[in-house]
């Protein structure tokens, strides 16, 4: 089945820090999605993004489906950020699961 | 509205009780999911629901019991439930089943003591 890896595993930043995460998927997709976790377990939709560039407020993401990865960029980041962010995805004629990777854990020191 | 709710938020159960999860969405989603998280890993599937027929099981216990009434309504029965199986279990839903963005519910933390 399909292989989703993020990086880093561990991010820790000061407020007001850029950072970039990044999943790497190993076949084709037709659904990709980001999410984060807060500390209570909520999942958060934050992009549903299998191809192209999209933005939210402090957020944006990009997705090179040619080259089989996916970039989240969190800028000007706030305590609030903190959390588990995880990519998943699911694959083109495959298995038709979500199939996460095994999240990033962002901490941002005020 | 893209809420999806599930209840209870906490549920704490011995080894022998009987207890069911519930979750609910009003998308109009003809596709339904539970997934297992452990602490510290990503969210695992267990089942997945189309048209209210079961689709996939992921090789999951038979004392984990899904049943699907209705397109708004999931539910998982569970019996006789393991310490091991203590973890946040997940409710999600989607437009249909492997296509479209998939929401999920707030979880409901399971302990078996």
């Amino acid at each position: 089945g399909i292989q989703v890896e993020q990086s880093p595993p561990d991010l820790i930043l000061q407020e007001g820090a850029n950072s970039t995460l990044r999943c790497n998927f190993s076949d084709s997709v037709n659904n990709l999605q980001w999410f984060h976790q807060n500390p209570w377990g909520q999942l958060i939709n934050l992009f549903y993004i299998p191809s192209g560039t999209k933005q939210n407020g402090r957020l944006s993401a990009t997705t090179v489906a040619t080259e089989r990865y996916s970039l989240l960029y969190i800028s000007s980041s706030q305590t609030t950020d903190s959390g588990v962010y995880f990519c998943a995805a699911i694959t083109q004629g495959g298995s038709e699961k979500l199939v996460f990777g095994k999240g990033t854990k962002l901490t941002v020191n005020p | 509205d893209t809420e999806v709710t599930q209840t209870p938020k906490h549920l704490v159960m011995g080894m022998t009780n009987k207890k069911s999860l519930k979750c609910e969405q009003h998308m109009g989603h003809r596709a339904m999911y539970w997934y297992k998280q452990k602490a510290k890993k990503p969210p695992e599937l267990m089942f997945v629901y189309s048209y209210e027929k079961l689709s996939i099981n992921e090789s999951v216990p038979s004392r984990f019991s899904p049943e699907c009434p209705n397109s708004s309504l999931l539910n998982l029965h569970l019996h006789a439930l393991q310490p091991e199986d203590s973890a946040l279990y997940l409710c999600a839903s989607s437009l249909t089943w492997a296509l479209g963005e998939q929401y999920f519910g707030p979880g409901t933390r399971l302990t078996v003591t």
